[in-house]
């Protein structure tokens, strides 16, 4: 059973648009939640990590937790064609280091 | 801060030969590496948890002889993939993090094609 799972996608959204990326996990324990963008061919890069209930912004970026409905999300605001790119949703439970990731969310902005 | 160096960025190999990957933590101490591979258009899957000073611990389902992993100091963890084969042939990708509940960061991966 996937632990976190996001929709594969692809969502497209206009130039300009807001983009919600959603991402849901099973795990109670998990603690703290990043978000990771990932363009074809790349390795993964950190956009934001989030462990309170709410909401956390920097720049164009707003991370929501809620921990209650279990669920993760990603805003991007002024979505540009250069945000196109896999997002990946992850998890970490414990002290530890390891994350758990989903399957990723394809975004296409389109202009 | 927090960055991941990765060798080679990419390697051609031939059946049967072996290949090592480097990771290193350039500006921090990791006592802890991950070594992630990434068949095209999947998700990243955890290959194994790499710790310094002792044995890797592998994920279900990945063989530690063929993957054999050695962290040696606080700041590389190699992965030599024994006895290449084709269906080897992947995007393999490390991580670590500056501390203990510190975000994951990746380095630039490895495209490692056999043929």
């Amino acid at each position: 059973q996937k632990e976190v799972e996001q929709n594969s996608g692809p969502l497209s959204v206009p130039e300009g648009a807001i983009a919600s990326l959603n991402c849901t996990y099973s795990d109670r324990g998990s603690q703290s939640f990043f978000w990771y963008r990932q363009y074809s061919g790349k390795s993964p890069e950190l956009i934001m990590f989030i462990y309170s209930n709410g909401d956390k912004e920097d720049g164009r970026f707003t991370a929501q937790l809620n921990k209650a409905s279990q669920y993760v999300s990603l805003l991007i605001r002024d979505s540009q064609p250069s945000d196109s790119a896999t997002y990946l949703c992850a998890s970490r439970t414990g002290g530890g280091n390891k994350l758990t990731f989903g399957t990723g969310t394809q975004l296409k902005v389109e202009l | 801060g927090a960055v991941v160096s990765q060798h080679p960025s990419w390697v051609i190999c031939k059946s049967g030969t072996s290949v090592k990957i480097e990771c290193r933590s350039l500006d921090f101490q990791a006592t802890t590496m991950f070594w992630y591979r990434q068949f095209p258009k999947q998700s990243l899957m955890l290959m194994a948890t790499s710790n310094e000073g002792s044995k890797a611990t592998y994920e279900q389902g990945v063989e530690k002889d063929k993957f054999l992993i050695n962290h040696a100091s606080l700041t590389l963890s190699t992965l030599t993939v024994t006895s290449a084969h084709p269906e080897d042939s992947s995007f393999y990708i490390c991580s670590a993090a500056a501390g203990v509940g510190s975000p994951l960061h990746f380095g630039n991966g490895t495209r490692l094609t056999v043929t």
